[in-house]
């Protein structure tokens, strides 16, 4: 079945510091692929999506390239600030519904 | 702008009892879902729903899990007899059509005890 591996956490960092979660996948066909972010006390947000091989998500600063060869969707951001402590999911919607994610990546900057 | 919301914000219930989680989805979309995060552990599908019938549920939505749209607004999780291991973070979401983005709600923490 579809499954998503990301990288574990917590990834703690310093403010300006260069960010890259690693995130691979496994899915029968297609799969569009997805970055959700969840701020302490709130529900997921989409970040970025990618819908086919090639394409680059990106918002905020952040960016992700779906990479089909290698199967992987890593979020990469130049710069991080306090603001983006969060917890951070990679997901994918390969199925008829739902998507599946993975187990999500703590993200710690500090000032 | 629009949002999904879902109310409780925290439910506590003892073991056995029913419990009914709510969810308003955004009011055009037409594909509604239902997720579970176990504290520590991945955010998982547990069923969507589309035309008023479910569309595909996962193997933890088994016979104690039920699902309704009982009016134009509100989509409904009914839990029939919660377990101890039914304690989790639960997540409603909507998405205007297959495979677009699917909007997802602030989520209700069950505390079975």
């Amino acid at each position: 079945g579809d499954s998503v591996t990301q990288m574990e956490g917590p990834v703690t960092l310093s403010e300006e510091a260069f960010l890259t979660i690693n995130c691979t996948y496994t899915a029968t066909g297609y799969p569009s692929l997805f970055w959700y972010v969840q701020y302490p006390g709130e529900g997921l947000q989409l970040l970025l999506k990618a819908t086919k091989a090639d394409d680059k998500g990106s918002n905020k600063g952040f960016e992700a390239t779906y990479r089909k060869e290698t199967t992987s969707f890593h979020l990469e951001k130049g710069s991080v600030q306090v603001s983006d402590s969060a917890v951070y999911f990679c997901a994918l919607s390969g199925r008829a519904d739902g998507l599946t994610f993975g187990k999500g990546t703590h993200l710690i900057i500090q000032p | 702008e629009p949002e999904v919301t879902q109310t409780p914000s925290h439910q506590v219930t003892q073991m056995g009892q029913e419990v009914i989680l709510r969810c308003v989805p955004i009011s055009n979309h037409l594909y509604f879902y239902w997720y579970r995060q176990i504290l520590g552990q991945k955010v998982e599908f547990l069923v969507s729903f589309y035309n008023n019938e479910i569309s595909e549920k996962s193997e933890i939505f088994d016979d104690q899990f039920s699902v309704e749209r009982p009016d134009g607004s509100n989509f409904t999780l009914k839990i029939r007899s919660t377990k101890l291991e039914d304690s989790a973070m639960y997540f409603c979401a909507s998405s205007r059509g297959d495979n677009t983005e699917a909007f997802f709600g602030q989520g209700t923490r069950l505390t079975v005890v």
